[in-house]
Formats: structure tokens, C-alpha cells, sequence
């Protein structure tokens, strides 16, 4: 069974770097594509960006100028850098696998990151 | 970009009724369209792959239908542990999209 675990600080200040960890148990991050997800509070879910084929980005427009996926195979893990924050960035960030280019059908629990002074 | 565009955006249903979710496509995305169901304080779960696909360990009163523009969800039956929201998601392109989500409420 595979597990998602995203990690990394809760409070972030205001026009800082948002820096986030996840961690894939139980099978290789290869020949996946992972996706991240993030949801403001009462929001909806908005896509940020996906790294797949051992480091090929693709990052939604609106936040693309800010954001870098990168994957570290020997470690099984994603990381998540979104730079220059603001208010508007603080939301839950979630982790997901999926089935390239398709559907996500593993994600982490999710972790609530605020942008506040 | 392709918008997808749910609706209703709350329904409030009584148990054992019958729940319809649509989503429609701002350009046609032919299967590739998605559903998860998120209860609250819970990450999304794939409830439905490429429209109308199943998926293992969810109760079959979950059913998609639909290709190109539209798509729906139904939800045959409803029971308790479906009070949740609802999104329809989109892998046709980048950047993939999420329909804005639909809360199904017991009453």
C-alpha cells in the first residue's frame, strides 16, 4: 500500500519561501507522475504543478513564476518550493500519485500551511 | 486553460434518494475526467477514473457517465457516510483543472 506524507513548516512569513517535504513509502516515486494540490480553507482544490519522467515539470500558469517541483529518487521523495508568499497562499497542501498524465489516486493527509507575520 | 464547471453547488438530500452531480468542459476532454469524493478534514478519494470507470472498494452506488463536455455522478441510494463535497478533475491537458466542488449535505 502506498503512503503519501507531506511534511514542512506551518506558519511562513510573508514574502518568504514556502518549502514542503513529501515522502512516498512502499514503491519508487519512477513511473509516476506527482502532482501538487493545495486548498484554501472552505476553498476548493487548486492544482499547483506535477514533476514526472524522473524531472519534467509542468506548473499552472498562475503560479508558475513562483513555484519549483523537484524529486529526489534516492530519497522517494517530492519537494515543493512556492517563493514569494503571500496571504493568499496559505491553504492545506496535499501530495498526490498519479497514473500519468490521469487520474490521482494516492494522496497524503495534507498539511495546513499559513502565511502570516 | 479548461474550466470545469459543476453544479448544483449544495444539495441537501435525504437518505436513500437519488444524487445527481454534473460537470461540464469548457472544450471537450473526451474520457478524461475524473471524480473524488473529500468528507471533511479528509484528503480527496478517487471515486471514479476516466468518466465512467469504477474503482476497487467503492460502494457501487457510485456511478459516472458522460464524455466529450458533460459529465455526471450519481450517487443511487444515498447513505450517511456520503455527506461530503464532491470535484470533478480534468487530465486532458495541462494545466490539469478541478471543478469547483459540490457539498452533499444529509438532511
Amino acid at each position: 500500500q502506498v503512503q503519501v506524507q507531506e511534511s514542512g513548516p506551518g506558519l511562513v512569513k510573508p514574502s518568504e519561501t514556502l518549502s514542503l517535504t513529501c515522502t512516498v513509502s512502499s514503491g519508487s516515486i519512477s513511473s509516476y507522475y506527482w502532482s501538487w494540490i493545495r486548498q484554501p480553507p472552505g476553498k476548493g482544490l487548486e492544482w499547483v504543478g506535477c514533476i514526472y519522467d524522473s524531472g519534467r515539470t509542468n506548473y499552472n500558469p498562475s503560479l508558475k513564476s513562483r513555484v519549483t517541483i523537484l524529486a529526489d529518487t534516492s530519497r522517494n521523495q517530492i519537494s515543493l518550493k512556492l517563493s514569494s508568499v503571500t496571504a493568499a497562499d496559505t491553504a492545506v497542501y496535499y501530495c498526490a500519485r498519479g497514473i500519468p498524465v490521469a487520474y490521482l489516486d494516492y494522496w497524503g493527509q495534507g498539511t495546513l500551511v499559513t502565511v502570516s507575520s | 486553460e479548461i474550466v470545469l464547471t459543476q453544479s448544483p453547488d449544495f444539495q441537501s438530500v435525504t437518505p436513500k434518494e437519488k444524487v445527481t452531480i454534473t460537470c461540464r468542459a469548457s472544450q471537450s476532454i473526451g474520457s478524461s475526467l475524473h471524480w473524488y469524493q473529500q468528507k471533511p478534514d479528509q484528503s480527496p478519494k478517487l471515486l471514479i477514473k476516466y468518466a465512467s470507470q469504477s474503482i476497487s472498494g467503492v460502494p457501487s452506488r457510485f456511478s459516472g457517465s458522460g464524455s466529450g463536455t458533460d459529465f455526471t455522478l450519481t450517487i443511487n441510494s444515498l447513505e450517511a457516510e456520503d455527506a461530503a463535497a464532491y470535484y470533478c478533475h480534468q487530465s486532458s491537458s495541462f494545466p490539469l483543472t478541478f471543478g469547483g466542488g459540490t457539498k452533499v449535505e444529509i438532511k
